[in-house]
């Protein structure tokens, strides 16, 4: 089945840091992923759709000069958040859909823990 | 009013019961509904995958789409200790690369 390998599974920085997250689709393209945040006990978030080759549109209340999405090849997007603060601590998950199979498949997900 | 809403539980049953987990939505424009099973500290998994209204069997899971009442069910059967997770229900719109729209889950423990 379709497998999205997402990295790193846990990051600690400091605050005022940037943090990359990369999100890799590795048996098929995915012209669209999209970025959640889950805080603890809650339901995942949806934060950006991420388009390759264009720019991500992001939902209401996310800041995307803080969020910034790349999504430069079909099989990659990226998230990095800049000038990171303790309240951007998180899990941030990525998914994306195999056109060859049903329902869209998740990352494993990135701890984020600003201190 | 939530979009669509899910008892978050938590919820515990012996092993071997049979556990129902149910959503509620409030779209009707919403046609593809999937459950997702979410383990501590991980992505959630896709469990189902059901299209309209009906019902659909995979193991000792099945999963039930009432669309005119918009209501969504999750049934497992010989619930297991490995069962213990939380579920998530989604749903959407349309098919490819349409955004999903999640409950809030419902954490399930199954009591060894």
């Amino acid at each position: 089945g379709a497998v999205v390998s997402q990295h790193p599974s846990r990051v600690i920085c400091k605050s005022g840091t940037s943090v990359k997250i990369e999100c890799r689709s590795l048996d098929f393209q995915a012209t669209t992923m999209f970025w959640y945040r889950q805080f603890p006990k809650q339901s995942l978030m949806l934060m950006a759709t991420s388009n390759e080759g264009s720019k991500a549109t992001y939902e209401q209340g996310v800041e995307k000069d803080k969020f910034l999405i790349n999504h430069a090849s079909l099989t990659l997007s990226t998230l990095t958040v800049t000038s990171a603060h303790p309240e951007d601590s998180s899990f941030y998950i990525c998914s994306a859909e195999d056109r060859g199979s049903y329902g869209y498949t998740f990352g494993s997900g990135t701890r984020l823990t600003v201190v | 009013q939530k979009e669509v809403e899910q008892d978050p539980g938590p919820l515990s049953v012996p092993e071997g019961a049979i556990v129902s987990l149910n959503c509620t939505y409030s779209n009707s424009a919403f046609q593809y509904f999937m459950w997702y099973r979410q383990y501590s500290r991980k992505g959630p998994e896709l469990l189902m995958y059901t299209y309209s209204s009906g019902n659909k069997e995979d193991g000792r899971f099945t999963a039930q789409v009432d669309k005119s009442s918009k209501y969504i069910s999750l049934f497992i059967r010989d619930s297991q200790p490995s069962d213990s997770a939380t579920y998530l229900c989604a749903m959407s719109a349309g098919f490819g690369n349409e955004k999903l729209t999640f409950g809030t889950g419902t954490r399930l423990t199954i009591i060894p």
